[in-house]
């Protein structure tokens, strides 16, 4: 079985300029999550949607915007990109909302500002 | 907001060894999860423990959800060179969102 698809995998962009990162969850999975992982850290939590609704949103500013579409795939979106947006970052899915539903990682979309 | 400490942040360790690392936390999580990740990868799920008390074993990996709620410790037997990688806690929220909090990494490395 496929697991989290996400696209693409490595990205460059320029100071300012926006960028849309897709994520594919696993079959079945209705809940989609959007994490933050710069280099040596632990990734940092973003959105989170569960039936095409946002259920949480973390410390993050208004640039970072997300949806879910009908088939629960997801987007992330991040306008006027800083030097600072550098990172990996990550989908994972879940099938629930509970607390026994684990989150399951992508491999992460390495996205580079200069 | 709610940290989770995480130690050691490497360990440098022979292969065959036995590995030990544990996150602890002044909040307290509905769920424990241990994960790994591997260069250019994402975390990988390891383990994920539920109950406070719960001591739940995958293969040479053993881990244990603490009474309090508050803190984990992941073990790793007979230690072997696929092992090495970064190791991550991260505690699972329910709070309207679904949320983990995670460690800052062990980063382990093996030496044949």
């Amino acid at each position: 079985d496929a697991g989290v698809t996400q696209s693409p995998t490595h990205l460059i962009k320029t100071r300012g300029q926006h960028v849309t990162l897709r994520c594919s969850p696993i079959s079945g999975h209705k809940s989609v999550s959007w994490y933050q992982q710069v280099l040596g850290q632990g990734p940092q939590f973003i959105f989170q949607y569960y039936e095409k609704e946002e259920r949480g949103r973390g410390n993050f500013p208004d640039r970072f915007s997300a949806r879910q579409f009908p088939n629960y795939s997801s987007e992330l979106n991040v306008n006027a990109l800083l030097l600072g947006d550098s990172a990996l970052y990550l989908c994972a899915s879940s099938l629930g909302q509970g607390a026994f539903s684990p989150l399951h990682f992508g491999n992460g979309t390495r996205l580079t500002v200069t | 907001g709610q940290q989770l400490n995480q130690s050691p942040q490497s360990m440098f360790i022979q292969e065959g060894e036995d590995v030990s690392m544990n996150c602890t936390s002044s909040s307290i999580f509905n769920t424990w999860l241990w994960y790994k990740q591997d260069p250019g990868e994402g975390p990988v799920l390891l383990i994920a423990l539920y109950k406070a008390g719960e001591l739940t074993s995958n293969g040479r990996l053993t881990a244990q959800f603490g009474i309090t709620r508050k803190d984990s410790f992941l073990n790793i037997s007979a230690s072997i060179p696929s092992d090495v990688g970064i190791y991550f806690c991260a505690g699972h929220i329910i709070q309207g969102a679904q949320k983990l909090v995670f460690g800052q990494g062990t980063r382990l490395t093996i030496n044949p």
